[in-house]
């Protein structure tokens, strides 16, 4: 079936320095989503995408679709204590289904 | 106000019985869903439902058993528990189907023994 590999699987980074992790696809997708998922609870949409080469940002994040819209790119600039967690991006399939990426943890050292 | 509410929240039970997890979203969304998350935090959807009709139904046992009573609900029984099924279920709510923004609630944790 599809499958959303992200890159890193988890990645430990000082307060202060950027951060950058991508999901790719061997499918097509329509739309891509990218969540955060704080311990304990559940995931909360941070950026969406709905159009191949769009680059959103949302404060300190960034996102992009990729071209071949196969894959996407999550930003984090000047990265804080509080973006610890698990961000997930999400596909949108021909057939109307949210697929989800296997996710990249991210641990920030103050 | 929650958006998307989970009752409960911790639920241990032992293998074979049933159980049922319920789902409300106050948010006026037309779409509902599930998903599982098991222990590698890998997220699956299993079900959606469209006012109140159900548009998604992934390959999922069919122990497992949602239903919506109105729009705003959307309820999970799952019976004859096996361990397997321990995992987070999260209830998850849309303006429309397929939903360009989907609100999560906090999680249901599962634990079979």
């Amino acid at each position: 079936g599809q499958q959303l590999n992200q890159s890193p699987q988890s990645m430990f980074i000082q307060e202060g320095e950027d951060v950058s992790m991508n999901c790719t696809s061997s499918s097509i997708f329509n739309t891509w989503l990218w969540y955060k998922q704080d311990p304990g609870e559940g995931p909360v949409l941070l950026i969406a995408l709905y159009k191949a080469g769009e680059l959103t940002s949302n404060g300190r994040l960034t996102a992009q679709f990729g071209i071949t819209r196969k894959d996407s790119f999550l930003n984090i600039s000047a990265s804080i204590p509080s973006d610890v967690g698990i961000y997930f991006c999400a596909g949108l399939t021909g057939t109307y289904k949210y697929i989800f990426g296997t996710g990249t943890r991210l641990k920030v050292l103050a | 106000d929650t958006a998307v509410s989970q009752t409960p929240k911790y639920l241990v039970t032992q293998m074979g019985n049933d159980k049922s997890i319920k789902c409300e979203q106050n948010l006026g969304h037309d779409t509902m869903y599930w998903y599982k998350q098991d222990s590698k935090k890998f997220l699956k959807i299993m079900f959606s439902y469209n006012n109140k009709e159900l548009i998604i139904n992934e390959t999922v046992p069919n122990r497992f058993s949602p239903k919506s009573p109105d729009k705003a609900h959307l309820n999970l029984h799952i019976n004859s528990l096996e361990l397997g099924d321990s995992a987070v279920y999260f209830c998850a709510s849309s303006q429309d189907w397929p939903g360009l923004e989907a609100f999560f609630g906090q999680g249901t944790r599962l634990t079979v023994v």
